[in-house]
């Protein structure tokens, strides 16, 4: 079972770093760990993905430490624009559960 | 490239009435997939497939069917709607590159909204 554990909620301010840490000890040898954020009334947009070790876009970072048993999203100098819900997935098709979309990680951007 | 688009963006259905969601995608992707979102909760796969003429369920495929005669359409049928069906409905679609370990990244449309009284 590639269940995912996320934080309900976060506060934050602008400017500031935001880390989201998602804990998925099940994850299997294949597994990749993606996030996805959702605006209200929008449908979920990918933001990163990653295997191991860092990967880093235009958006955000994505550190995986080397038991691959968590995940952090980092978000660097947030905006009242990145306000959303964060989605941890870590997909297998193999097994019955299928896509697993949790309910997220509320973030809210403070002025 | 519209990506994923679906209609209606709103509906109201009343209790046993039948409706098709649309959704249709031109990025030429293989798999395409319908989920539902209940108000403050995650998304739940309702049915999924892999290619034309291939489907499969999800995790709540109950009250809906599908069908996909061609690789740009994915239309969720409700027959009989229930009040358990108020939901909003999202549609994806994905290349299906190492599906299976996750590494697809989903493509997701607007959303359509739907009310069953």
């Amino acid at each position: 079972l590639a269940k995912t554990t996320q934080p309900i909620s976060m506060d934050s301010y602008e400017g500031q770093e935001v880390n989201i840490t998602c804990s998925h000890n099940n994850i299997a040898t294949n597994d990749y760990i993606t996030w996805y954020q959702q605006f209200p009334s929008q449908g979920p947009r990918f933001i990163i993905q990653g295997y191991k070790t860092k990967v880093t876009n235009e958006v955000a970072s994505l550190f995986i430490p080397a038991d691959r048993k968590s995940s952090t999203l980092s978000l660097p100098r947030v905006s009242l624009s990145d306000t959303a819900v964060y989605y941890c997935l870590v997909g297998d098709m193999n097994r019955d559960d299928k896509i697993i979309f949790g309910k997220g990680t509320r973030l809210h951007i403070l002025p | 490239n519209a990506g994923v688009t679906q209609t209606p963006k709103f509906r109201i259905l009343k209790i046993g009435q039948s409706m098709t969601l649309q959704c249709t995608q031109d990025m030429n992707h293989n798999y395409m997939y319908w989920y539902r979102q209940d108000p403050g909760m995650g998304l739940k796969l309702i049915y999924y497939s892999v290619g034309a003429g291939i489907t499969d369920k999800g995790e709540v495929p109950n009250g809906y069917n599908v069908s996909r005669s061609t690789t740009e359409d994915f239309p969720l049928r409700l027959e009989l709607a229930a009040p358990s069906q108020t939901s909003v409905y999202f549609c994806a679609s994905s290349y299906g590159r190492n599906w299976r370990a996750g590494e697809d990244e989903q493509y997701f449309g607007p959303g359509t909204r739907l009310t069953v009284t």
